[in-house]
């Protein structure tokens, strides 16, 4: 079965520092991989995600995720992060072999960016 | 405005009573998802729609029943609600595809006493 793993529960960084939340995957095949993000209150909005092609993929808000296929991660990362970025963050992968478009999550990442 | 909306966001309500939550998107998509949010859990999928009429099961189905009978709409629906059921709830929907992102509802937050 396929599964996406997001080691860290919390990360804190300041306001302007580069910011990284880490995700590794297992899939069998080439995967698609998502980065979505979870305000308070809010739902789940998606970010970026990993089709094929360039390992670095560009998304919403600044936000890059880089694929690194050796070492199966396919990390989030933002250059200089804001106050605003503080939120929950899932890496997901689509169940290709079932139906439905079904996405398994890893267990989310609290940002916490301080001024 | 491209969006989900669920009803209701809140509500706490008691052991059997039946309930439904509703869930809208204006976006034509095909596919629709429910999901719950449990701490520790992360989210997992209850129940899927892959057009009107088809629906199926995800991981996490006991107690839980929908329908999709136009294709904007797909409430999830508690029978006989049980403690163990409060969690908050999201659906979602997407076009056809495993590599198209989802837009999620809102969410709604259910407490079963």
């Amino acid at each position: 079965a396929q599964s996406v793993a997001q080691p860290e529960d919390q990360v804190k960084v300041a306001e302007g520092n580069p910011l990284t939340v880490k995700c590794t995957y297992s899939v069998s095949g080439n995967p698609y991989l998502f980065w979505y993000v979870q305000y308070p209150n809010r739902g789940l909005q998606f970010l970026l995600k990993y089709i094929t092609g360039d390992n670095l993929v560009k998304g919403s808000y600044g936000f890059e995720a880089e694929f690194n296929k050796s070492q199966t991660s396919f990390h989030l990362k933002k250059p200089s992060a804001l106050v605003s970025d503080s939120a929950l963050y899932f890496c997901a992968v689509p169940d290709m072999k079932a139906a439905g478009n079904k996405l398994t999550f890893g267990g989310g990442t609290r940002v916490l960016v301080k001024p | 405005e491209a969006q989900v909306t669920q009803n209701p966001r809140y509500l706490i309500t008691v052991t059997g009573k039946k309930l439904t939550v509703t869930c809208s998107q204006n976006m034509n998509h095909e596919y629709m998802s429910w999901y719950r949010q449990d701490p520790g859990l992360g989210l997992r999928q209850i129940y899927y729609s892959m057009n009107v009429e088809v629906t199926d099961k995800g991981d996490v189905p006991e107690g839980y029943k929908v329908s999709r009978k136009e294709k904007r709409n797909f409430p999830l629906i508690l029978e006989s609600p049980s403690p163990n059921q409060t969690s908050l709830y999201f659906c979602a929907s997407s076009l056809a595809g495993g590599n198209q992102p989802q837009h999620f509802g809102d969410g709604t937050r259910l407490s079963i006493l």
